[in-house]
């Protein structure tokens, strides 16, 4: 069956620009997370779904990160004013149920350039 | 907070020779303990995961990994190695009741010929 799948692939953007980027789970599963991958900090964890509420949105970095899940499926990931440390890969995953012992299922990654 | 320490950063090996990646993590709260694989310009892949009972776990590809609470580690090997298995491999900690997973910073693998 169909996996995770991100869009846009790739995005280069302009400083202080906002961006979205876009999340399909593996239908039927339940939680949705976002993780950050970058050179200095590696994978971070932003923020995790349980259907279309967030219990835990301790990893986003600042209030210009913002992320939605709509009908308990896709979500999006809204950086408004970006800045060049926002540049990295944001992955998303997701997992048939939520829980520690689940496994998560990544997407490909979005690329993001702050130029 | 849970960390997790991927002792090596990179690790080069030769084509059929064996392998251990290393990973400790701090908490000695009871945890979920995974392996993932990156391989160039793809996503994470699962390879394998301890969730509770026997200490050995085997996956995918022919890794194992072996949970030891007492050292908090939770190495990763493959016996014999192929080019195929060049990746970045990373190990990944979850916390009982806890959803989110706390990686560490990745060990790349590199097979020569």
């Amino acid at each position: 069956g169909a996996g995770v799948s991100q869009s846009p692939s790739n995005k280069v953007t302009e400083k202080g620009k906002d961006v979205e980027l876009r999340c399909d789970p593996i239908s039927g599963h339940t939680a949705l997370y976002w993780y950050r991958q970058s050179l200095g900090q590696g994978l971070e964890f932003l923020i995790y779904f349980q259907g279309n509420s967030a219990p835990d949105k301790s990893g986003l970095p600042s209030d210009r990160f913002s992320a939605e899940r709509t009908g308990g499926s896709v979500s999006t990931l809204t950086i408004q004013r970006t800045q060049q440390e926002d540049s990295a890969v944001y992955l998303c995953a997701s997992s048939l149920e939520a829980g520690g012992r689940e496994t998560q299922y990544f997407g490909p990654g979005t690329r993001l350039l702050v130029l | 907070a849970q960390s997790v320490t991927q002792l090596d950063s990179q690790v080069p090996v030769f084509e059929e020779a064996p392998v251990e990646l290393r990973c400790n993590y701090s908490s000695s709260v009871s945890v979920y303990l995974f392996w993932y694989v990156q391989y160039p310009n793809q996503g994470l892949q699962l390879l394998l995961k301890y969730l509770s009972g026997s200490t050995l776990v085997k996956g995918i590809n022919g890794f194992e990994a072996e949970f030891n609470k007492s050292q908090t580690s939770f190495h990763l090997r493959k016996p014999s190695v192929h080019i195929s298995d060049t990746a970045e491999y990373f190990c990944a900690v979850s916390d009982w009741g806890a959803q989110k997973l706390v990686f560490g910073q990745g060990t790349r693998l590199t097979i020569n010929p």
